[in-house]
């Protein structure tokens, strides 16, 4: 099966820099990469995806990378605020299955 | 309903009890996959239904561990003989086939 490895498993930055979180991918057949956001005692919940025809999408403050070849996909954040902190998952769908990275938490210093 | 529920929220388990954990998935959903997810880690994958046809289960740590989804809607996680290890955030997805994975709030299992 697909294995997903993310990095850093923290990450403390002041409000108004960037955040960059990264991932990396075993299963070349994998085809969607979602990313998701996790508030303490919540759901996780989509906050941005890319398929593997698209090489980066962005969405406002928020934008993801994708290297099929290095097989490897990364979240950006810029102007970072506190209510980003939180625990961000990174996925990638392999043949209709999600495997989650072990999760980034992300602080955000006022 | 708007998404997807699960019940209970919290369960308290005595070591050696048996317990069952709902999902009710978005209607109209193909895909419906239960994780386990620990304390500060990811969500590890347990198991995938398409319809009502289990597709992978290589992710149930033990023959404890049972699901089913007769109807191809409402899911349900069996654990028998619950022991501490299983204690545990269990959480409920469904998709559509290769779109967003819709979670529920989870169960929060606590076995003592």
């Amino acid at each position: 099966g697909e294995n997903v490895e993310q990095h850093p498993s923290t990450l403390s930055v002041q409000e108004g820099d960037s955040a960059v979180i990264k991932c990396t991918y075993s299963d070349s057949a994998s085809n969607y990469f979602p990313w998701y956001k996790q508030e303490l005692g919540k759901r996780p919940q989509l906050i941005i995806d890319i398929r593997s025809n698209v090489g980066e999408k962005k969405d406002q403050r928020i934008a993801v990378t994708l290297n099929k070849t290095a097989k490897h996909f990364s979240l950006h954040i810029t102007e970072t605020q506190p209510e980003d902190s939180a625990v961000y998952f990174c996925a990638a769908n392999d043949f209709n299955k999600f495997y989650f990275g072990s999760g980034t938490k992300l602080n955000v210093k006022p | 309903g708007a998404g997807v529920s699960q019940s209970p929220r919290y369960k308290v388990a005595k070591r050696g009890q048996d317990v069952a954990l709902r999902c009710d998935p978005i209607s109209g959903h193909v895909s419906l996959f239960w994780y386990q997810q620990a304390l500060g880690q990811g969500p590890e994958f347990l198991t995938y239904f398409q319809n009502e046809a289990q597709l992978d289960k290589s992710g149930l740590p033990s023959d404890r561990f049972f699901a089913e989804r007769p109807e191809g809607s409402v899911s349900t996680l069996k654990i028998q003989r619950t022991q501490q290890e299983d204690s545990a955030v269990y959480l409920c997805a469904s998709s559509q086939r290769d779109t967003e994975a819709f979670f529920g709030q989870g169960t929060r299992l606590t076995v003592v």
